[in-house]
């Protein structure tokens, strides 16, 4: 069975510095991972989704994620925060090759500081 | 574009009533998702359809049901609204076969039980 864990129900920076959200996530199977975002009173926009033919993947927005299999961790980055990235992300994990079942993590609200 | 869309976007109920969630879509997928989501657990599973003639119980089924008119409409319905079925509900869409099951979202209805 998958699971998927969010670290922070909150991150805040600076507009102009690095973003990181944490995403640990387990699988039986080689898993799926995908990083929605929701802005305010908004539905949910894919950001990115990892496939196997590459461990660093780039996303919509200038955003990228990390796939590192020792660690169990799909972490996503922005090297420099825009106020507009203020939104709630979150990190999803699905087997494939299991019951092709999608679990949501719990969300990180991002906070964007002038 | 092809899309997700759901009707209504807001709804306020009494307890008691009956109400139906309707989505409809235009991305020819054979998979349909209801979800809700209330603040600080993410999205849940309510119910899922991999086609026409196939309905799965999801992660929190109870006191709701659906039904899959055909490909493109699937609808969610509470039989007797209770006020902690207040939250946002989001219908989506995936296509059968893919590796990376990616889901595409409605824009969300918002329903309050009084």
């Amino acid at each position: 069975a998958q699971s998927v864990t969010q670290l922070d129900s909150h991150v805040s920076v600076s507009e102009g510095t690095p973003v990181l959200l944490r995403c640990n996530y387990s699988s039986s199977y080689s898993p799926s991972l995908f990083w929605y975002v929701q802005h305010p009173n908004k539905g949910l926009q894919l950001l990115l989704k990892y496939t196997s033919a590459a461990t660093l993947v780039k996303g919509i927005n200038g955003f990228e994620a990390e796939f590192k299999k020792s660690e169990t961790s799909f972490h996503l980055t922005k090297p420099s925060a825009h106020m507009s990235d203020a939104a709630e992300y979150f990190c999803v994990v699905s087997d494939r090759g299991g019951d092709d079942k999608i679990i949501f993590g719990k969300g990180t609200r991002l906070h964007i500081l002038p | 574009d092809a899309d997700v869309t759901q009707t209504p976007r807001n709804r306020i109920t009494k307890t008691g009533k009956r109400i139906m969630l309707e989505c409809s879509q235009t991305k020819g997928h054979d998979r349909m998702y209801w979800y809700r989501q209330d603040p600080g657990l993410g999205l849940r599973l309510i119910y899922y359809s991999f086609d026409v003639k196939d309905i799965n119980k999801g992660e929190i089924s109870d006191g709701y049901s659906v039904s899959r008119q055909a490909q493109a409409k699937f609808s969610l319905s509470l039989e007797s609204a209770i006020p902690n079925q207040t939250a946002l509900y989001f219908c989506a869409t995936s296509a059968m076969g893919t590796v990376y099951n990616e889901q595409f979202f409605g824009p969300g209805t918002r329903l309050t039980v009084l």
